[in-house]
């Protein structure tokens, strides 16, 4: 069976732009959740999407984003970027909504904001 | 809110040697508790997890028991190896959905 994956692996983006990345959850998995790595604050929620609804959102400004669509893929969203979004971003992917159950993580996209 | 801390590493040790990494946290309610590892480049693996109180999960050798009355799920080994090398993250679950809550983190070095 195939894991979570993550595209791209690594971007490099520019102050002010805006950046699109996909997570493509197991299959039969429902819920999808982002997390945002960084040295600095460790691991952070963004939102959880499940059955193309988003459950649940973590405490970041409105130019963070997501969607999922109907055969669950999910993409997040991030608008005029800042030099503090560099991050390592993740997602899991879940079967179900309800815990406590396993979330399977991804490799991560690696973006960097010069 | 939910909260947990985790012991500041990095955590040097000698292979063969007993490892704890110790783990604390807040919640309302009856959270549901976990311990990830992240090896080098890559995501967050599934170590082991507990979902009620004295519940022990184990896995590779590792084992953790939920502790209510002190809010603890404290990792630990009897005998680490060089493989064992990696970051350690201590979470919990907890008011409905799959929100993780997340620790800071501990290295491990394991050393020959």
């Amino acid at each position: 069976k195939a894991g979570v994956t993550q595209t791209p692996r690594y971007l490099i983006k520019t102050r002010g732009q805006q950046v699109t990345l996909s997570c493509s959850p197991i299959s039969g998995h429902r819920s999808v959740s982002w997390y945002q790595q960084t040295p600095g604050q460790g691991l952070q929620f963004l939102f959880e999407y499940f059955s193309e609804t988003q459950r649940n959102k973590g405490n970041f400004p409105g130019r963070f984003s997501g969607r999922q669509f109907s055969n669950s893929r999910s993409e997040m969203n991030v608008s005029t970027l800042e030099l503090g979004d560099s991050a390592l971003y993740l997602c899991a992917s879940a079967l179900q909504r309800e815990g406590p159950i396993e979330q399977y993580f991804g490799p991560g996209t690696r973006l960097t904001v010069t | 809110g939910n909260s947990v801390t985790q012991m500041e590493g990095p955590v040097t040790l000698s292979e063969e040697a007993f490892l704890t990494i110790n783990c604390t946290y807040t919640a309302t309610g009856y959270p549901s508790l976990f311990w990830y590892v992240q090896y080098p480049g890559e995501g967050l693996q599934l170590l082991l997890k507990a979902t009620k109180a004295d519940d022990k999960g184990s896995n590779k050798g590792f084992e953790a028991t939920y502790r209510k009355e002190t809010t603890s799920f404290h990792l630990e080994k009897g005998s680490v190896q060089v493989s064992d090398s990696a970051v350690y993250f201590c979470a919990l679950s907890g008011g409905g959905g799959n929100k993780l809550t997340f620790g800071t983190g501990t290295q491990l070095k394991v050393e020959l």
